[in-house]
């Protein structure tokens, strides 16, 4: 375990479906992250949370709606997905001190 | 924005020989190049960094160079082992990857070391 817990490890959802994937981290660390991992594609960073507060939006589709409650959890609510959504999606903390601590991530398919 | 170009995309190599994988960036305010492991089924897990004021760090067999003149650097394997196949990833920012600098990362490379 790295210390960053993504759950589910896999998921599986209809386009008319709506899910959640949580993160949590325990590290202390005050920034956390999304990123989307396709085939043959950089990580796509998706969304930065800093202290709670959403720093960055990288032009991501209303279909994902992040969430950040506190400092040490992080959600991605997902609706009307598409199939070219599927991907491994992962989420990520840091500090100014540290580098990026990555969860295992989840792998999402949109049937 | 930062740009990060990664090469190669896939190397294989011999059990014991060494695997190079190079990078180059765009923005020459970036000042932290961090490397990446990613194992099948595993996220990202950093392996070794550098920033911007030095030019070289070795951790065991792994090393990773930097010219910021030329905006480049590498990620030297040696001796490489089975188990050092996977997909690297190397990746750049304004800082150490904290609140005020994201990551932007290469493509990766998938490393196989053949036995």
């Amino acid at each position: 375990e790295t210390g960053v817990t993504q759950t589910p490890r896999h998921l599986v959802m209809g386009m008319t479906n709506k899910k959640s994937l949580k993160c949590e981290q325990h590290l202390g660390h005050n920034a956390m992250y999304w990123y989307k991992q396709s085939a043959k594609k950089p990580l796509e960073l998706m969304f930065v949370y800093n202290f709670k507060e959403q720093t960055e939006n990288n032009s991501v589709p209303s279909r994902f709606s992040p969430e950040c409650p506190n400092s040490s959890h992080l959600f991605l609510h997902l609706h009307t997905l598409q199939p070219e959504d599927s991907a491994l999606y992962l989420c990520a903390s840091s500090n100014r001190e540290a580098g990026y601590t990555f969860g295992s991530g989840t792998r999402l398919t949109v049937v | 924005g930062e740009n990060v170009e990664q090469h190669p995309s896939t190397l294989s190599v011999q059990e014991g020989d060494s695997a190079v994988i190079k990078c180059t960036y765009s923005d020459s305010a970036s000042n932290y190049f961090p490397w990446y492991k990613q194992e099948l089924g595993k996220g990202p897990q950093l392996i070794i960094d550098i920033r911007s004021n030095v030019g070289e760090k070795k951790d065991q067999r792994i090393a990773v160079t930097l010219n910021k003149t030329a905006k480049h650097f590498s990620l030297h394997i040696t001796e490489t082992q089975p188990e050092d196949s996977a997909v690297y990833f190397c990746a750049a920012s304004g800082t150490n990857g904290g609140s005020q600098g994201n990551l932007i990362f290469g493509k990766g490379t998938k490393l196989s070391v053949k036995p």
